[in-house]
């Protein structure tokens, strides 16, 4: 059973435009929500999160937005450049578990074109 | 500061093998966490090690297993190998739960299982 899911395998933006990636999850106990960048070859890079608690986080260009009733969150890259095409993969985390493990999804792979 | 190492980089072994990798935690980061990248199924968590002991374990069958040593360093054991084991393996440390669930990733030990 995913608990977190990526359901959009790969997404084309122009230079300048607006990329969203969107990320849907099950359980409603997780508490944090991450964004990571991975490009060939390189571990995944930490971008931005959010906590539960919150519906937005902006951190320069990314922006990630909760909507905790539905259950989705969406990572906002404004605008788009060339070097952001890579494989994004969304996280998520439960703090009272005692772990820290994170749940990720399968990725989405970004292409921005010039 | 140094980012998290893992050793070696690639490496090819034959099936019915086993192998050793190797991962060096960020200085201060007691959680060590280790998952498997495969095409189309994302990362997928092997197990946690904190302060040399095992707080989770993933889906995975008993030849994959790891210990993590008083420095933090950890290594991760797969024995008699399967085509099917042939994966991205990553190594992430973090400061460890309610200090810091933010994951910071090695680049990675590419085994090809021949």
């Amino acid at each position: 059973d995913q608990q977190v899911k990526q359901n959009s395998p790969s997404l084309s933006v122009q230079e300048g435009r607006i990329s969203i990636l969107n990320c849907d999850y099950t359980n409603s106990m997780f508490d944090y929500f991450l964004w990571y960048k991975k490009y060939p070859a390189e571990g995944p890079t930490f971008l931005i999160s959010i906590s539960s608690i919150k519906d937005k986080n902006e951190d320069g260009r990314f922006t990630v937005f909760l909507n905790k009733s539905a259950k989705h969150l969406s990572l906002h890259i404004v605008p788009s450049q060339p070097g952001d095409s890579a494989v994004y993969f969304c996280a998520a985390i439960k703090m009272n578990s005692g772990y820290s493990t994170l749940t990720f999804g399968k990725g989405t792979m970004l292409l921005v074109s010039p | 500061k140094a980012g998290v190492t893992q050793t070696p980089r690639y490496l090819i072994k034959t099936r019915g093998q086993q192998v050793t990798l190797s991962c060096s935690p960020i200085s201060g980061h007691r959680s060590v966490s280790w998952y498997q990248q495969t095409p189309g199924q994302g990362l997928q968590f092997l197990f946690e090690y904190f302060s040399e002991t095992q707080r989770n374990k993933g889906n995975f069958p008993g030849r994959f297993s790891g210990r993590q040593f008083s420095n933090s360093r950890s290594e991760m054991n797969v024995s008699t190998l399967e085509l099917g084991d042939s994966a991205l393996y990553l190594c992430a440390s973090s400061l460890g739960w309610r200090e810091g669930y933010e994951q910071f990733f090695g680049p990675g030990t590419r085994l090809t299982v021949l």
